[in-house]
């Protein structure tokens, strides 16, 4: 079965460091997205993204973040000057089809990021 | 707004016995709704979806879900668990557009 690949799956990095989370998504999937889930809280949305643009982010996703495919493959979400409440584990998931009311996504195993 | 309750943040549950994992929703319109599991370092799986279509809607590994408007719910069952059910399961919402409304998960044990 097609698999959504994140690496690493945990990373480890200093305040104030940037650090960029990829993903390989299925590869005749069109849509993809970045979610994450601080421990203990809900999995939050914060990005989605087709044709190379951005088509809707969350309220969290604000200037420190940015999302780019930087090729045919990988899918990846940079976060700048990282911060303590950046720690969280970060999902991606990718879609055939836009928007998910008769669709569900596929989801990556996640990459765990603990900003110290 | 949309948001999604599950009631029960721990289920323990031994092997051979039913699997009952509440969730309540909240939407404005006719939502959609999804039911996802997590094993260990695994992905998030689509379990099943509901899409105003039947509102009994079975999904993989013999789980299933009901959907009852009258009382906002959408409890996931199975009738009788198994070792490999032991996982985080999410219970979320949509109604349209690119995003997912999470629940806080259930975790299942399943003794043996």
């Amino acid at each position: 079965e097609p698999e959504v690949t994140q690496t690493p799956s945990h990373q480890v990095t200093q305040m104030g460091q940037e650090v960029i989370l990829r993903c390989v998504p299925i590869s005749n999937h069109l849509y993809f997205y970045w979610y994450r889930q601080i421990l203990g809280q809900k999995v939050e949305f914060l990005v989605s993204f087709y044709n190379n643009e951005i088509s809707e982010k969350s309220e969290i996703f604000d200037d420190q973040f940015s999302v780019e495919r930087p090729d045919g493959s990988n899918f990846t979400l940079k976060i700048r000057s990282t911060k303590l409440e950046d720690s969280a584990m970060y999902f991606c998931a990718s879609s055939e089809f836009p928007g998910p009311p008769n669709y569900g996504y596929t989801f990556g195993s996640g990459t765990r990021l603990t900003v110290v | 707004a949309q948001s999604v309750t599950q009631l029960d943040s721990h289920v323990s549950v031994s092997e051979g016995t039913p699997v009952l994992l509440r969730c309540n929703y909240s939407s404005s319109y006719s939502p959609s709704l999804f039911w996802y599991v997590q094993h260990p370092n695994k992905g998030l799986q689509l379990l099943l979806k509901y899409t105003s279509a039947a509102t009994l809607v079975k999904g993989i590994n013999g789980f299933e879900a009901e959907f009852k408007k009258s009382e906002t719910s959408f409890h996931l069952t199975k009738p009788s668990a198994h070792m490999s059910d032991a996982a985080e399961y999410f219970c979320v919402v949509t109604r349209t557009g690119n995003q997912f409304y999470f629940g806080t998960g259930t975790s299942l044990t399943v003794i043996p």
